[in-house]
């Protein structure tokens, strides 16, 4: 199994759809959970980061499920602004490294 | 606060070349990372420093890269020789890993290319 697994999509949705994205993890002593976008040929930037219990950022939800050790990240009233691809990090803490999922890519359509 | 600084942007050079790439992090993050990002994947991590020891480099391709971050401060990612598949996107990033949002902060990278 590999430590971090994103479905990489495309998502293809239409402006206003909800979304939703999942991330699962393998490493049962992880410790903190981070969303991060990036932008085609740019560098990955902070989205959020994902507490246990849960936690709401506008129209970006992000919540942790330790017992199937998944996270997601649920996008309402999607806007076009939000076309990227969404990476999420697992970092076990300590002197345990750091892993980035491969991403999916969201695609907002008019 | 001024953000993570890399150098060169880009960079070309032919197989079996050498090349090497600069990083310096926020001031006060004592942990450092490259990443090599290929077209179309996800940041792989190739070596991260606690301060000025390593923490995992179990992703760096021994034979031919090597990192080095003197004094806890700046970073150089060297390759020698160069292959075709190290063509990507060189990114480092920092942290402080404190708090519950800390996060890792990223350079615009190094979009390396091997001809």
């Amino acid at each position: 199994r590999k430590e971090v697994e994103q479905d990489p999509g495309p998502f293809n949705v239409p402006e206003g759809a909800t979304v939703a994205f999942n991330c699962t993890y393998s490493n049962s002593a992880s410790q903190s959970f981070f969303w991060y976008r990036q932008d085609c040929r740019k560098e990955p930037k902070l989205l959020m980061s994902v507490y246990s219990s849960g936690n709401e950022d506008g129209r970006f939800t992000a919540q942790l499920n330790r017992a199937s050790q998944y996270i997601s990240l649920l996008i309402r009233d999607s806007k076009l602004s939000d076309s990227a691809t969404y990476l999420c990090v697992v970092d076990s803490g300590g002197y345990q490294k750091v892993t980035f999922g491969t991403g999916t890519k969201l695609q907002v359509i008019p | 606060e001024a953000g993570v600084a890399q150098s060169p942007r880009y960079k070309i050079i032919e197989k079996r070349q050498s090349v090497a790439f600069w990083c310096n992090p926020i001031s006060g993050h004592a942990t450092l990372y490259w990443y090599q990002q290929i077209l179309g994947q996800g940041p792989k991590l190739l070596i991260q420093f606690q301060n000025n020891g390593v923490v995992d480099d179990s992703q760096l391709p021994k034979d031919r890269f090597s990192a080095e971050r003197l004094k806890g401060v700046d970073s150089t990612l060297k390759i020698q020789p160069a292959k075709l598949e190290d063509s990507a996107v060189y990114l480092c990033a920092s942290s402080d890993r404190q708090g519950i949002d800390y996060g890792y902060t990223f350079g615009s990278g190094t979009r390396l290319t091997v001809v």
